[in-house]
């Protein structure tokens, strides 16, 4: 089984700068999620979507971070423009969505983000 | 806010168990606790979830205490790949909720 896709692996870019990441899910899975993972802390969520809708965005700063999910499979994560303290690893995960049972998330690799 | 408390870095030498402890005093009823690990420059890793009883799978161990507050992760014959930073969650047992992540363990495995 593929697991979860995520490009470009490595990123850097200066302030004020434009940048996008692209996460591809595992086959079937309904639930994404976006993490932010800042240098020695825990991930925290960004988004998560269900299907192409938006599940939970409270902890998106949505005046320079955008995210869409087209047709509920690929994502993508946008920065617009990037400030210093966006630097870190933008990780996607995946989980299927059934009732009554743990749907563990799987993780992709990270985008690891440098804003100079 | 994570709902855990865990000890920032652990050693332990290869061939040995790992136990890894984590806090969860104020974990209600409805909260299940997770344990996840991040490996060097990868994601977050499943390992096992338990409620009440104790777990075990092919990974690892959980040992829950009877009043819930706290539990132990036990990987019983730790080889060097199991380096990683341990994440103990606690949360609703529903399946699309999100993950929220304290600092975790930092365990090394001595050669």
């Amino acid at each position: 089984e593929a697991g979860v896709a995520q490009s470009p692996r490595y990123k850097i870019i200066e302030k004020r700068q434009s940048v996008a990441f692209w996460c591809n899910p595992i086959s079937g899975h309904a639930t994404l999620y976006w993490y932010q993972q800042i240098l020695g802390q825990g991930p925290k969520l960004l988004i998560q979507f269900q299907n192409n809708g938006v599940v939970d965005d409270s902890q998106l700063p949505k005046d320079r971070f955008s995210a869409e999910r087209l047709k509920g499979v690929d994502s993508t994560l946008k920065i617009q423009p990037a400030k210093l303290e966006d630097s870190a690893v933008y990780l996607c995960a995946s989980s299927f969505l059934a009732g009554g049972t743990y749907n563990e998330q799987f993780f992709g690799p990270g985008t690891r983000l440098t804003v100079l | 806010d994570a709902k855990t408390t865990q000890p920032p870095s652990m050693d332990c030498a290869e061939g040995r168990a790992a136990n890894l402890p984590c806090n969860h005093s104020t974990i209600s009823g409805n909260e299940y606790v997770y344990w996840y690990r991040q490996i060097h420059s990868q994601g977050p890793q499943y390992i096992i979830h338990g409620l009440k009883n104790n777990e075990t799978n092919e990974m690892a161990s959980l040992i829950i205490t009877e009043d819930r507050k706290s539990s132990t992760l036990i990987l019983p014959h730790a080889t060097l790949r199991d380096t990683a930073v341990y994440y103990c969650i606690v949360r609703p047992f529903q399946g699309a909720q999100k993950l929220v992540f304290g600092q975790g363990t930092r365990l090394t495995i001595n050669p």
